[in-house]
């Protein structure tokens, strides 16, 4: 089975911070996402990456960055957080073998920025 | 701009039978996907279709009519643990998934 894991189930940051999520994925998979969770919306793409040292924009990059040095981990960075990036944050990854290849998400963070 | 409409919540009674529905207007269609996703935990893949049809696992079906933008997830006998959200996405023609807002489904014994 493939294991995505996030490193922290909840985490409470200050605004201005620098924060950073982790992600990683034990099933050699070449495509990994970052996503934001937040009620009556659906799933938001922040960053995606195809491959190590690669990153792509979603649909909301604005205050986040994103880093993958290893093919097993993604991170997504908050340079500086905000309230309004209070939510819950999904990982993901896929084969790339196939574009409809199901994603396998993480449990999340919820991120509270006060 | 692209949409995916479902309703926001459903309930139904353990062992009966509930169909969730998916519109969706996207630039190009190359697949539609269902997830389920329990409150706390990970979403979980449930099923893809491309094709119009009808594709049965189980005690859960998925139908897509491309035609229509339409898709519905059906879920037969159904047990307190179906109680969870269920998502929709829909993969467009530059093979980005557009994600509906979620069902959350409340299962009464």
């Amino acid at each position: 089975d493939v294991k995505v894991t996030q490193s922290s189930r909840y985490l409470v940051k200050r605004t201005g911070e620098k924060v950073f999520l982790e992600c990683v994925q034990d099933m050699d998979h070449e495509n990994m996402f970052w996503y934001r969770q937040d009620p009556g919306l659906g799933l938001r793409l922040i960053y995606f990456s195809y491959d190590v040292k690669m990153k792509e924009k979603g649909d909301i990059p604005e205050g986040y960055s994103v880093s993958r040095e290893k093919k097993e981990r993604f991170s997504l960075i908050l340079e500086s957080a905000s309230t309004n990036q209070t939510s819950m944050y999904l990982c993901a990854s896929s084969t790339g073998q196939d574009y409809n290849s199901p994603l396998h998400f993480g449990n999340g963070t919820r991120l509270t920025v006060t | 701009g692209q949409n995916i409409d479902q309703p926001t919540e459903m309930t139904a009674t353990e062992g009966a039978i509930v169909q969730i529905n998916c519109t969706y207007q996207t630039s190009g269609f190359n697949g539609l996907f269902w997830y389920q996703q329990h409150a706390g935990e990970a979403p979980t893949f449930l099923s893809y279709n491309v094709l119009d049809g009808l594709e049965e696992k189980g005690r859960f079906s998925s139908f897509l009519s491309r035609s229509k933008g339409y898709s519905y997830l059906l879920l037969k006998e159904l047990q307190m643990k179906d109680s969870a959200s269920y998502l929709c996405a829909v993969m467009d023609s530059n093979y980005q998934l557009i994600w509906g807002a979620g069902t959350k489904l409340i299962i009464k014994p």
